[in-house]
């Protein structure tokens, strides 16, 4: 089974800190996506990552980066943490595609809450 | 913006009922996918249907996907308490465009059954 885990599942931070949300998977996939679920607004797409050193923008990649440094391993950086990124991080995989968009596998959420 | 839309956003149904959640899109997909999340979880793939096909069945799922219409259907049937979560139907960017590669998330449908 793919396993994708996530650093930590609650995180509390002060506004203006910076955080790191680290993203490992151990089944070789090229592709990686960070999303963030918000109540009301389902899930929307930060950034994502073909391979390494690749990033792409999603849809909302504004005060978020992204570091993909090796294969395995997908950061979502928030540099200077507000109180609008309290959220719900999710993290998701995918091998590469062959042209069909096949299904992504989640890890199990990092919730963040900025004061 | 959302590509995918669920319908209804909530639904509480007993035990041993069927329950049916519905999905629009607005663009050309070449597949549609339904995912499950449990409360505070990340999401697991649970059927995933190609645009020429009209029905598939997975368990006790019923997909169907209706390509003129831009609509698709989940139907679980005989309902049980664990089946409670959120479902969501994702839809890939059309190859050759500029969101190629992305799953684009409805907002999801609540589903809730009693014992």
């Amino acid at each position: 089974d793919v396993k994708v885990t996530q650093s930590s599942r609650y995180l509390v931070k002060r506004t203006g800190e910076k955080v790191f949300l680290e993203c490992v998977q151990d089944m070789d996939h090229e592709n990686m996506f960070w999303y963030r679920q918000d109540p009301g607004l389902g899930l929307r797409l930060i950034y994502f990552s073909y391979d390494v050193k690749m990033k792409e923008k999603g849809d909302i990649p504004e005060g978020y980066s992204v570091s993909r440094e090796k294969k395995e391993r997908f950061s979502l950086i928030l540099e200077s943490t507000s109180t609008n990124q309290t959220s719900m991080y999710l993290c998701a995989t995918r091998p590469r595609v062959s042209g069909a968009n096949e299904k992504l596998f989640f890890g199990s959420g990092t919730q963040l809450s900025v004061l | 913006s959302q590509q995918g839309e669920e319908d209804p956003q909530a639904l509480s149904i007993q035990e041993g009922e069927n329950a049916t959640m519905n999905c629009s899109y607005k663009t050309s997909i070449n597949n549609l996918q339904w995912y499950r999340q449990n409360s505070g979880r990340g999401l697991v793939h649970l059927i995933l249907i190609r645009s020429n096909e009209r029905e598939k069945h997975s368990g006790r799922l019923r997909v169907t996907l209706d390509t003129s219409k831009k609509s698709s259907s989940l139907l679980i049937t005989a309902s049980r308490a664990a089946d409670t979560a959120s479902y969501f139907c994702a839809t890939p960017g059309v190859a050759g465009g500029t969101s190629y590669g992305k799953l684009t998330f409805g907002q999801g449908t609540i589903l809730t059954v009693h014992p």
